[in-house]
């Protein structure tokens, strides 16, 4: 399988609180990115972050890439009831097709 | 703009039958890809395409065909539906393929039996 694995599978924390996910692959990638699913909608596009690039932040949201170890890291800092949600990391090789990892089901009490 | 639209929402078939999947885009992008979510296995790449006229094989694509006649529309045929085949199924469209953010549509759930 070209899939990598995410830690963990589910996630649960008060609100306020850090979390943190964790998401490993298998290939040479050009990009890494993270996306967010709410139960039973679409995925949303939440950051990107090349391959050239160890750390990027938006909002709430802080992500690193270690390319050597094949991994990347998710956290929301803050935490809100909102941010209860489905997290998947997904990599793009030179092929550019977007291989998605199994996600971490977060769930973040009020 | 409407983004990615997929219909139906919700079908139920039974085995053997066949249906198209349909999904559609209005930001004018080249990349198009379905995949198919089941419990505990992410999201898994049927087919996709990289432009009208252009299709290819993803992961999973036994039991499924593609064609893209236009940038708008990328339909998906279950030709005989299997119970194999019960999953949601999302459609996806971005602009330059992995190298960008991927625009994901609401996701059909279907039932075979």
């Amino acid at each position: 399988s070209q899939q990598g694995e995410e830690d963990p599978q589910a996630l649960s924390i008060q609100e306020g609180e850090n979390a943190t996910m964790n998401c490993s692959y298998k290939t040479s990638i050009n990009n890494l990115q993270w996306y967010r699913q709410n139960s039973g909608r679409g995925l949303v596009h939440l950051i990107l972050i090349r391959s050239n690039e160890r750390e990027k932040h938006s909002g709430r949201l802080r992500v690193t890439l270690d390319t050597s170890k094949k991994s990347s890291s998710l956290l929301i800092t803050a935490s809100r009831a909102a941010d209860t949600a489905s997290y998947f990391c997904a990599w793009s090789g030179s092929n550019y097709k977007l291989t998605f990892g199994k996600g971490t089901l977060l769930t973040v009490n009020p | 703009n409407a983004g990615v639209t997929q219909t139906p929402k919700f079908q139920v078939l039974k085995t053997g039958q066949s249906m198209t999947l349909q999904c559609a885009q209005d930001m004018n992008h080249e990349y198009m890809s379905w995949y198919r979510q089941d419990p505990g296995m992410g999201l898994r790449l049927i087919h996709y395409s990289v432009g009208a006229g252009i299709t290819d094989q993803g992961e999973v694509p036994n039991g499924y065909n593609v064609s893209r006649s236009t940038t708008e529309d990328f339909p998906l045929r279950l030709l005989s539906a299997a119970p194999s085949q019960t999953s949601v199924y999302f459609c996806a469209s971005s602009y330059g393929g992995g190298r960008t953010e991927a625009f994901f549509g609401q996701g059909t759930r279907l039932t075979v039996v």
